[in-house]
């Protein structure tokens, strides 16, 4: 089982804002990066750092972070952000990397 | 323009030992900072993290899976290869190469090889 719990599914309107969060105790220490995978793809990173969007990855993503709990947010969620998010981060037993469970995004 | 394949058997059986091979471009693994790892994703589930070799030979492996999994790299060659052993049929999943950068994380993906195991 992951040290990094996510939501298993959370859904959005269209054009709205919707935040996905991971919570773990490492969290507390190390910031989370994030990953959107879509079906038979690769993962691909959206956030990593304090809140860092590599290059090509919308403004409308953002990352953020309060004690043990990381978030992911989208503002203005549009129909190509259907997929599913996975956060990563140190571990506190041992591992340099683990991942969350996986959040499905549906935008309705 | 950094990029990853992996590369292995599709098939394989139960107790047999998996090879995968991890051939890199865009990047090299004598870098400060460069490292890659091997990440796993059964058919419909999460994402795993299994192994990471640092530029300095530095290896991590996952606590639960340690015992059966041993990561090296070849500069030269531009590649870093992963066994697992004794494999089971839980084991079948899209095994995934990545580079990580230390001050970034994990920032770039291969395409990812499906392995399953049945006999």
């Amino acid at each position: 089982s992951s040290e990094l719990t996510q939501d298993p599914a959370v859904s959005v309107a269209l054009g709205q804002t919707v935040r996905i969060t991971c919570q773990g105790d490492s969290l507390r220490s190390y910031y989370a990066s994030w990953y959107q995978q879509k079906p038979g793809q690769a993962p691909v990173l959206v956030i990593y750092g304090k809140n860092n969007r590599p290059s090509g990855i919308p403004d409308r993503f953002s990352g953020s972070s309060s004690g043990n709990t990381a978030s992911l947010t989208i503002t203005g969620a549009q129909a190509e952000d259907e997929a599913d998010y996975y956060c990563n981060s140190r571990d506190s037993s041992g591992n340099p990397l683990v991942f969350g469970g996986g959040t499905k995004l549906t935008v309705l | 323009q950094v990029t990853l394949r992996e590369s292995g058997p599709a098939l394989v059986k139960p107790t047999q030992t998996l090879t995968l091979t991890c051939t890199f471009s865009g990047f090299s693994l004598s870098t400060s900072g460069m490292c890659v790892s091997w990440i796993r994703q059964p058919p419909g589930k999460a994402l795993e993290w299994l192994a990471r070799i640092d530029w300095d030979d530095d290896k991590y492996y996952s606590t639960s899976l340690k015992t059966r999994l041993t990561i090296s790299k070849d500069t030269s060659k531009n590649q870093v290869v992963l066994t697992m052993t004794n494999m089971d049929p839980v084991d079948t999943a899209t095994y995934y190469c990545a580079r990580i950068h230390l001050n970034i994380g994990i920032d770039y993906w291969g395409q990812g090889t499906l392995v399953t195991v049945s006999s």
